[in-house]
């Protein structure tokens, strides 16, 4: 059963900290990880990955995906209160459909 | 554009009544999907659809059907609700997948935050 698991589930920090969300899957159509942000209402979008060792960086946002042990990190660095969020993986298949299946997702909550 | 717009926003229920979760999105996409948000659980993919007249099974289908009769709409029926059926709801749409580094985005709309008593 293909699967997508995130850790930590919840994750408390102080403004400034520096964090990472680990992300690793367990799927037999891997084509890419994406990384979503949800705040109080639907995820958006942050960060698409299909090749190893290629870092993507966004502002204080950056994440690289591991093809071989099959995993991904999203960095957050210098973190504030607005990070403040649910933080979802997903793994999109091969084949030409748009089908995700996401992790549960961590839970961020950086204080002032 | 409207985007994706999900009706009701809010709906309680009783056990064992139907009630229908409407998705309409205004972008000529061609895949459709409904998603279930449960604490600690992240999006669970429900049903999805690839164009219109057809659909597929996610990971929890049971106890939902759903249909493609146009590419704009994509209902999501419930017909007999259940209590674990308690939920927040979200329909996406995107179009289908290109090549192979490139990435159509999923366009979520607000969600359906359901009650089932």
């Amino acid at each position: 059963e293909d699967k997508v698991v995130q850790s930590p589930l919840s994750l408390v920090v102080h403004e400034g900290d520096t964090v990472t969300l680990n992300c690793s899957y367990e799927v037999t159509n891997f084509r890419s990880l994406l990384w979503y942000k949800q705040e109080k209402k639907a995820p958006t979008f942050l960060f698409m990955l299909t090749s190893s060792g290629i870092e993507k960086k966004s502002g204080r946002l950056s994440s690289i995906l591991d093809k071989k042990e099959l995993f991904s990190i999203l960095n957050i660095t210098a973190t504030q209160t607005g990070d403040s969020a649910i933080y979802l993986c997903a793994v999109i298949y091969t084949g030409n459909t748009g089908k995700l299946i996401f992790g549960q997702g961590t839970t961020l909550q950086v204080k002032p | 554009n409207a985007g994706v717009t999900q009706t009701p926003k809010f709906q309680v229920l009783k056990t064992g009544q139907s009630m229908t979760l409407q998705c309409a999105q205004d972008m000529n996409h061609e895949y459709m999907s409904w998603y279930r948000q449960d604490p600690g659980m992240g999006l669970r993919l429900i049903h999805y659809s690839v164009g219109a007249g057809i659909t597929d099974q996610g990971e929890v289908p049971n106890g939902y059907n759903v249909s493609r009769s146009t590419t704009e709409d994509f209902p999501l029926r419930l017909l007999s609700a259940a209590p674990s059926q308690t939920s927040v709801y979200f329909c996406a749409s995107s179009r289908l997948a290109g090549g192979f580094s490139s990435y159509n985005e999923q366009f979520f709309g607000p969600g359906t935050r359901l009650t089932v008593l």
